[in-house]
């Protein structure tokens, strides 16, 4: 069972430019999460989907930033017209739907945007 | 609104001395609590959890951690620390099952020293 598959590792992208960063969630787990870390700082919650809604996106910037979690297919966060102050590792994390029960999150290996 | 504390920015411990790495947490509802370690340019990977039961939680890598209602906090613990435990540690708190996203704290760097 593969885990957490986040795609490109690696991002770098112009000022101005789109960053589409991509999330397949372990097999089997139908909620979506991301979360953004600075560097030498801790993660801040930006959006939580399940398939095709988003439940939760308190932690998303007002403007350039969305977040999808299609039928088909995996997570996407886009970044519009990137700016420096973007750089950071964006990672996801997946979850069961498990009901009442409690289960932790399995986070994906991250996406390294630069934006120079 | 829940949130979570590490007081530390970083712990320096020697090989073989135990290891204690402070969370404290704010939530409205039962927390549900874990920790997570993360090493250089990787994904966070899970520790241990609180649900409800003992106090005392068994996690990978011989971490455990302890559960304490009255001061609402969550430290983790390793009885011996290893070189290879150096890394970031993070703690997160939910504020109920599946559902709700995980609050982290900013971190804590533990070095451990030969």
């Amino acid at each position: 069972n593969a885990g957490v598959m986040q795609n490109p590792r690696h991002l770098v992208r112009r000022r101005g430019q789109e960053a589409r960063l991509r999330c397949s969630p372990m097999k089997g787990h139908s909620h979506v999460y991301w979360y953004r870390q600075l560097p030498e700082e801790g993660l801040k919650f930006m959006v939580y989907l399940q398939k095709e809604n988003i439940i939760d996106e308190s932690g998303m910037p007002k403007e350039r930033f969305s977040a999808e979690f299609p039928k088909e297919g995996p997570s996407i966060l886009r970044i519009q017209q990137v700016v420096r102050g973007d750089s950071a590792a964006y990672f996801c994390a997946s979850s069961p739907a498990t009901g009442r029960f409690v289960t932790e999150a399995f986070f994906g290996q991250g996406t390294r945007l630069t934006v120079v | 609104a829940q949130s979570v504390a590490q007081p530390e920015d970083q712990v320096n411990v020697a090989e073989g001395n135990p290891l204690t790495v402070k969370c404290t947490y704010s939530v409205s509802g039962n927390p549900y609590l874990f920790w997570y370690v993360q090493y250089p340019n990787r994904g966070l990977q899970f520790l241990l959890k609180y649900i409800t039961g003992d106090n005392l939680v068994k996690g990978s890598y011989g971490f455990e951690a302890e559960f304490n209602k009255s001061q609402t906090s969550f430290h983790l613990k390793k009885p011996s620390a290893l070189v290879s435990d150096s890394a970031l540690y993070f703690c997160a708190v939910r504020d109920g099952p599946a559902g709700n996203k995980l609050t982290f704290g900013g971190g804590t760097r533990v070095l451990v020293k030969p």
